[in-house]
């Protein structure tokens, strides 16, 4: 099955600093990257999600970057906010049926 | 707006209860799962299903096991809870493919076995 580690478990920035979160995969034929938010006390939430078609896509302050060859994305959010301030799970697919997670990122935004 | 629903959102139960946690959606969707989260350790998958009494295990299935008799109610059991079971319970939806597309939270049920 597929294997997704995530670094760093946690991540300190000041507002307006900017902040990546890095995750690997395993399986060379993953074609399918969300990224998930989950706010204090609250749900996980679709935030952005990438297909291995493409190299980059972007949102407003948020972006993500795929390198297939190294087997990689990353999560960019720029300009961070205090309400960036959650935990955020990459994750990748085990076949066509289910997602793989990574352990997660705590993102904190001191003002 | 997909709306996923959890039975309860804290829980207590004691060693040797059977717990049933129940989650509900409204979209019609096809693949539902049952995650646990942990500190540390993300969300990992103990079940899931891709139609009306299909199952099939995830990661972490031993102590557990599910129903599935109608398409929009899925239910996670616990036939003898133990203290381990200690967590924190997401239930999601998807249409299809849950592999390749956006899955859809429920709340969250906080179970804490005694």
């Amino acid at each position: 099955g597929e294997n997704v580690e995530q670094h760093p478990s946690t991540l300190s920035v000041q507002e307006g600093d900017s902040a990546v979160i890095k995750c690997t995969y395993s399986d060379s034929a993953s074609n399918y990257f969300p990224w998930y938010k989950q706010e204090l006390g609250k749900r996980p939430q679709l935030i952005i999600d990438i297909r291995s078609n493409v190299g980059e896509k972007k949102d407003q302050r948020i972006a993500v970057t795929l390198n297939k060859t190294a087997k990689h994305f990353s999560l960019h959010i720029t300009e961070t906010q205090p309400e960036d301030s959650a935990v955020y799970f990459c994750a990748a697919p085990s076949g066509y049926s289910t997602l793989t997670f990574g352990k997660g990122t705590m993102l904190l935004v001191s003002p | 707006d997909v709306k996923v629903t959890q039975s309860s959102r804290y829980l207590v139960k004691r060693t040797g209860e059977k717990v049933f946690l129940e989650c509900v959606q409204d979209m019609d969707h096809e693949n539902m799962f049952w995650y646990r989260q942990d500190p540390g350790l993300g969300l990992r998958l103990i079940y899931f299903s891709y139609d009306v009494k299909m199952k099939e295990k995830g990661d972490i299935p031993e102590g557990y096991s599910v129903s599935r008799e109608k398409k929009e109610r899925f239910s996670l059991i616990l036939e003898s809870a133990s203290t381990n079971q200690t967590s924190m319970y997401l239930c999601a939806s998807t249409m299809e493919q849950g592999g390749q597309n956006e899955q859809f939270f429920g709340p969250g049920t906080r179970l804490t076995v005694l």
